[in-house]
């Protein structure tokens, strides 16, 4: 059963930048570049904010960016915003056409 | 645009079954996959499954196998997830999301549809 880990929250100051960790355990992760990140406020509709590791939907910021390295995945976000602020969760491909969320991550902008 | 519009909240009590649906528009509905995902109050996202909206083939989460059925109506263009055997534990927001192509990541999320299980 492939997992995904996440740190449960993440802080940083307006204009700094934070990294957002995703480890994979079994088929998740480490043998593909098929992992998405979602922003989440709350309340609201997930939003696609990187897919295929690395790759911005068309008109998203160029302040968050995506990177792989073995079977960890990562979401940067710079210059951070008080918008910025809200859940963030990262999602792999997990084999035999399944994928996988992991728990999520709580940003706080201070 | 491409949209998704689900169906209305549900109230159910547990033990029956609930079917959301999920109409596309905006785009060639049966060029896609539509994936269910749920978030149950307060927790993270969980996925489901999917269904192709070329062939109807389907995909699901193994902890849902057996409970699940995900169908479409390409002349509705509309997907539907019937999740039957309703327990308290399934009270959950349900979303309907597309398939980018073959990248297993989703551009196109529905608005959610909240399904509360209670006696």
């Amino acid at each position: 059963q492939s997992a995904l880990t996440q740190p449960a929250s993440v802080s940083g100051s307006p204009g700094q930048s934070i990294t957002i960790s995703c480890t994979g355990t079994g088929s998740a992760v480490g043998s593909h570049n098929l992992v998405s990140w979602y922003q989440q406020h709350p309340g609201k509709v997930p939003k696609l904010m990187i897919y295929e590791a690395s790759k911005r939907p068309s008109g998203l910021s160029d302040r968050f960016s995506g990177s792989k390295s073995g079977n960890t995945a990562s979401l940067t976000i710079s210059g951070l915003q008080a918008e910025d602020e809200g859940d963030y969760y990262c999602c792999s491909f997990a084999g035999d056409s399944t994928v996988v969320f992991g728990g999520g991550t709580k940003l706080t902008v201070l | 645009q491409v949209q998704l519009v689900q169906s209305g909240a549900e109230v159910k009590k547990p033990g029956a079954s609930v079917n959301v649906s999920c109409k596309g528009s905006g785009y060639i509905f049966s060029s896609y996959t539509i994936a269910w995902v749920r978030q149950a109050p307060g927790q993270g996202l969980e996925w489901m499954g999917w269904i192709s909206c070329y062939n109807g083939h389907t995909k699901y989460e193994q902890e849902f196998q057996g409970r699940v059925t995900m169908t479409t109506d390409t002349s509705a263009t509309t997907a539907y997830m019937e999740l039957r055997s309703l327990r308290s534990d399934d009270t959950a927001v349900y979303y309907c999301a597309r398939m980018l192509g073959a990248t297993y990541s989703f551009d196109y999320w529905g608005q959610g549809t909240l399904v509360t299980v209670s006696s």
